[in-house]
């Protein structure tokens, strides 16, 4: 049974960096891709990156200058850190992992991330 | 970057009605289109990938159709267990885009 589970710190200060962690059962990191997904309260749905099955990453330009996408296998975990947030970068967070090479099938529950002091 | 253009934003349909939604890509994205469904609270689940082709485990009243820039998502036949939010997403270019979403209620 796969799935993924995101978790991190709820609230962050403008400003500082978002770390979170998508913890990953029922899938190999090593031959499957995991995005990271998010969504503003009340709106839709925005790509964000990806880490490849071969440990590569894109990202959505938007944001690539503040995002970084990580993994650690032998804990079949992915990372993301983002730096400078600020208050619309309050979202639900969602990894997901990549399905066809641009779908998801599977997805985590999401965290919710609030900016403010 | 390709914008998907998504209508329409909101929709309330009737038991038994059959519902369509469309989404119109800023390019050709050569069926590299996906829809899904997304609960209050929930993560969105996949319906439909690759244009048409109904993800396993998904209700066969659910079908996608379109090419090139078009493509629409049809329910035939409502449900009340279909309401909720309708995204569609590219996958022909990077970034990955998404459509700005379709509310579905029932009348």
């Amino acid at each position: 049974q796969v799935q993924l589970k995101e978790s991190g710190p709820g609230l962050v200060q403008p400003s500082q960096t978002l770390s979170l962690t998508c913890t990953v059962s029922g899938l190999s990191l090593t031959s499957n891709s995991v995005s990271w997904i998010r969504q503003p309260p009340g709106k839709g749905l925005e790509w964000m990156g990806v880490i490849w099955s071969n440990g590569g990453t894109d990202y959505n330009s938007a944001i690539k200058s503040r995002l970084s996408i990580s993994r650690d296998t032998s804990k079949s975990q992915v990372f993301l850190k983002m730096n400078s947030l600020q208050t619309e970068d309050t979202a639900m967070y969602f990894c997901a992992s990549l399905y066809g090479g641009y779908t998801f099938d599977y997805w985590g529950q999401g965290v919710m991330v609030t900016v403010s002091s | 970057d390709i914008q998907m253009t998504q209508s329409p934003a909101s929709l309330s349909a009737s038991l038994g009605e059959t519902v369509s939604i469309e989404c119109l890509a800023s390019e050709d994205i050569y069926s590299y289109l996906a829809w899904y469904q997304q609960k209050p609270g929930k993560s969105p689940q996949l319906l439909i990938y690759a244009a048409n082709r109904l993800q396993d485990g998904v209700p066969s009243r659910f079908s996608g159709s379109g090419s090139g820039t078009q493509y629409s998502l049809k329910i035939s036949g409502m449900q009340p267990e279909d309401e909720g939010d309708y995204f569609c997403l590219q996958g022909s270019k990077f970034p990955l885009t998404f459509g700005s979403g379709t509310k579905l209620e029932i009348k």
